[in-house]
């Protein structure tokens, strides 16, 4: 069975700096996406990046990136520039291909600090 | 358009009651889920349905079905509804496989009293 594990509950961070937020994962598959997820005060969950298992290069969507680091089985949240939109809870996800089973972190709530 | 839309928002109702909530995705996704979030947000997947057919089914009280219709449409009914079932409940749909993940629905905060 999967397991994603996020060890940061809360993060604090300057407006226009850089934050990494942690997520290391176990499974056995060989197969399978890594996802993380924003979720503001409203409620919604916004998918940000993708990473899959085979992917040479890491992943970047703007000022997200992911480091992927495969044999450590972690995919940290590098978020540049913060904005005070950024405050959130994001949760780190993984989906392992052969059963399109996504399981979720217990998430980390940023607050970006004017 | 909505990608996907989950129906109520917000739900308060007592101790007992059954009650259901409805999801459309108008994504051609062939997959829906029903995630429950609870008050320290942590998501649990509940169910899974691939083209109509139950694929994960988790660890939940036999309270709750659900009911795909179609592939579009996946409700989730609840019968003698307790306290604990106090969440935001939230529906989502995919492609097998799909590298963009899941696309949620906004949730619907249920309320027993």
């Amino acid at each position: 069975a999967q397991k994603i594990t996020q060890t940061q509950p809360g993060m604090f961070v300057q407006e226009k700096e850089a934050v990494t937020l942690d997520c290391t994962y176990d499974t056995s598959d060989p197969s399978y996406g890594l996802f993380w997820y924003k979720q503001p005060s409203s409620g919604e969950m916004i998918f940000l990046i993708y990473q899959g298992s085979y992917d040479q290069q890491n992943a970047t969507e703007g000022r997200y990136s992911l480091n992927f680091q495969k044999a450590r089985k972690s995919a940290n949240l590098v978020i540049s520039a913060s904005q005070l939109g950024d405050s959130a809870m994001y949760f780190c996800a993984m989906m392992a291909y052969n059963n399109n089973d996504m399981r979720f972190g217990a998430g980390t709530r940023l607050t970006v600090k004017p | 358009d909505t990608a996907v839309s989950q129906t109520p928002k917000y739900l308060v109702t007592q101790m007992g009651n059954d009650k259901s909530i409805k999801c459309e995705q108008n994504l051609g996704h062939d997959t829906m889920y029903w995630y429950k979030q609870d008050s320290k947000k942590f998501l649990k997947i509940m169910f899974s349905y691939n083209n109509k057919e139950l694929i994960i089914n988790e660890t939940v009280p036999n309270r709750f079905s659900p009911k795909s219709p179609d592939k579009a449409h996946l409700n989730l009914h609840i019968n003698s509804l307790e306290l604990g079932d106090s969440a935001v409940y939230f529906c989502a749909s995919s492609f097998n496989s799909d590298r963009y993940g899941y696309t949620f629905g906004s949730g619907t905060r249920l309320t027993v009293v």
